[in-house]
């Protein structure tokens, strides 16, 4: 079973906070990770995906991967209320053709 | 713009009811999925397709069906022998490692 998994949350911070949210996985055949964030009642939207060992930045967003430890992870600097939303973090090893998704963290920035 | 279109945004089936949801993309995009989403959980794959004319059972394809005859479209059936449809089901396309997802159907059963 490929499991991604994640806290449910939520997970609260402050506007201007750093939020911090993490993702395990059990397939070591994963070679893709992507971060999607979605509104409640909408689609998912991709904030950033990230494939290589380290961090990699995109805005406000920091992507990190740890491949030894199967741990995957999303900052957020300069939280802010329109950042409210789950975020849902998905796999997919090279052999597979599909994103396998974890359940999400919800995430609440408060003003 | 180029982008995924699902229809309906709504849908209400009686029970025994086949139902069939729209998926249409103009992206050009050879591979195509289908996902459900109950509330609070993440995204669960029904079925999808990598090109023309073939498509693979997901995780969860038991009482779906779907169909492959064109390049932009994916159309996905819920039969009657799916005990449990009311979710939220979401179209994708990808091309290389970007997946598109369309904006959505939530089905209901009355």
């Amino acid at each position: 079973q490929k499991e991604v998994e994640q806290n449910s949350g939520p997970l609260s911070v402050p506007e201007g906070a750093i939020a911090s949210l993490n993702c395990t996985y059990s397939d070591r055949g994963s070679q893709s990770f992507f971060w999607y964030r979605q509104y409640s009642g909408k689609s998912p939207e991709l904030i950033m995906f990230i494939y290589s060992n380290g961090d990699k930045e995109d805005g406000r967003f920091t992507a990190q991967l740890n491949k030894a430890s199967q741990y995957v992870s999303l900052l957020i600097r300069d939280s802010q209320p329109s950042d409210s939303a789950t975020y849902l973090c998905a796999s997919r090893s090279n052999s597979g053709y599909a994103l396998n998704f974890g359940k999400g963290t919800s995430l609440l920035v408060t003003p | 713009d180029g982008g995924i279109t699902q229809s309906p945004k709504y849908l209400f089936r009686k029970e025994g009811q086949n139902v069939t949801l729209s998926c249409e993309q103009n992206l050009n995009h050879d591979a195509m999925y289908w996902y459900r989403q109950d509330p609070g959980q993440g995204l669960r794959l029904i079925y999808y397709s990598q090109i023309v004319n073939d498509f693979q059972k997901g995780d969860i394809a038991e009482g779906y069906s779907v169909s492959r005859e064109k390049k932009e479209s994916f159309p996905l059936t819920v039969t009657s022998a799916q005990k449990n449809p009311t979710a939220f089901y979401l179209c994708a396309s990808r091309q290389g490692a970007g997946y598109t997802f369309g904006s959505g159907t939530r089905l209901t059963v009355v």
